[in-house]
């Protein structure tokens, strides 16, 4: 199993363009989640989504948006990038244990700067 | 709405000594919680969880964390650590009506063991 891979890990952007962060995961997860993580932020959750065609926002949806079409990818659209979405970018998987939620799986991360 | 709070953004200790990492939460519900680790330049990953039962919980490299529902606390313990557990240490929680899949995390405990 690769678990949680994501790609690029790094990337440069100008303000305005546009990008898509990769999330793929071979664990057949029903929940998907992206966070964003600032220095002495933690990791705040953008977008999550519950199983295919499910998305819902987090704590920072504005500027990003998500689609699931397929249980193994959750792509991270930025449309129009601005330097305050500079961060690295995590995604994470999981299911749920007959107890509640099992562990969260995280990928490497992307390091994107906006210029 | 929940949130975690974690009470040292720095802990610095030597070797063999004994460590606590110290987390708050507040939440209107029922809450699971979780410790999460990060080594350098990598992602997340679990340390322990807490979702019924026990409220003494044993997680992976001897560390220990007991939920304390009364001061709505998550403290993590180690009673001897070693270098190789320098790394930054999340408190999460999330709450039983998500069953999960929306994790809030804590701001962090940057843990370094010095020789």
């Amino acid at each position: 199993n690769a678990g949680v891979t994501q790609t690029p890990k790094f990337q440069v952007l100008k303000t305005g363009q546009s990008m898509t962060l990769q999330c793929a995961q071979d664990m057949n997860h029903e929940y998907m989640s992206w966070y964003r993580q600032d220095p002495g932020m933690g990791l705040r959750l953008i977008h999550y989504s519950v199983g295919a065609g499910i998305t819902d926002q987090g704590e920072v949806p504005n500027g990003y948006n998500v689609s699931r079409s397929t249980t193994e990818d959750f792509p991270l659209r930025l449309l129009s990038a601005a330097p305050s979405q500079t961060s690295v970018y995590f995604c994470a998987s999981s299911y749920l244990g007959p107890w509640g939620p099992d562990t969260q799986y995280f990928g490497p991360g992307t390091r994107l700067t906006v210029l | 709405a929940q949130s975690v709070t974690q009470l040292d953004s720095q802990v610095p200790v030597f070797e063999e000594a004994p460590v606590e990492l110290r987390c708050n939460y507040s939440s209107s519900v029922s809450v699971y919680l979780f410790w999460y680790v990060q080594y350098p330049n990598q992602g997340l990953q679990l340390l322990l969880k807490y979702l019924s039962g026990s409220t003494l919980v044993k997680g992976i490299n001897g560390f220990e964390a007991e939920f304390n529902k009364s001061q709505t606390s998550f403290h993590l313990r180690k009673p001897s650590v070693h270098i190789s557990d320098t790394a930054e240490y999340f408190c999460a929680v999330s709450d039983q009506e998500t069953s999960g899949s929306r994790l809030t995390f804590g701001e962090g405990t940057q843990l370094t063991v010095n020789p």
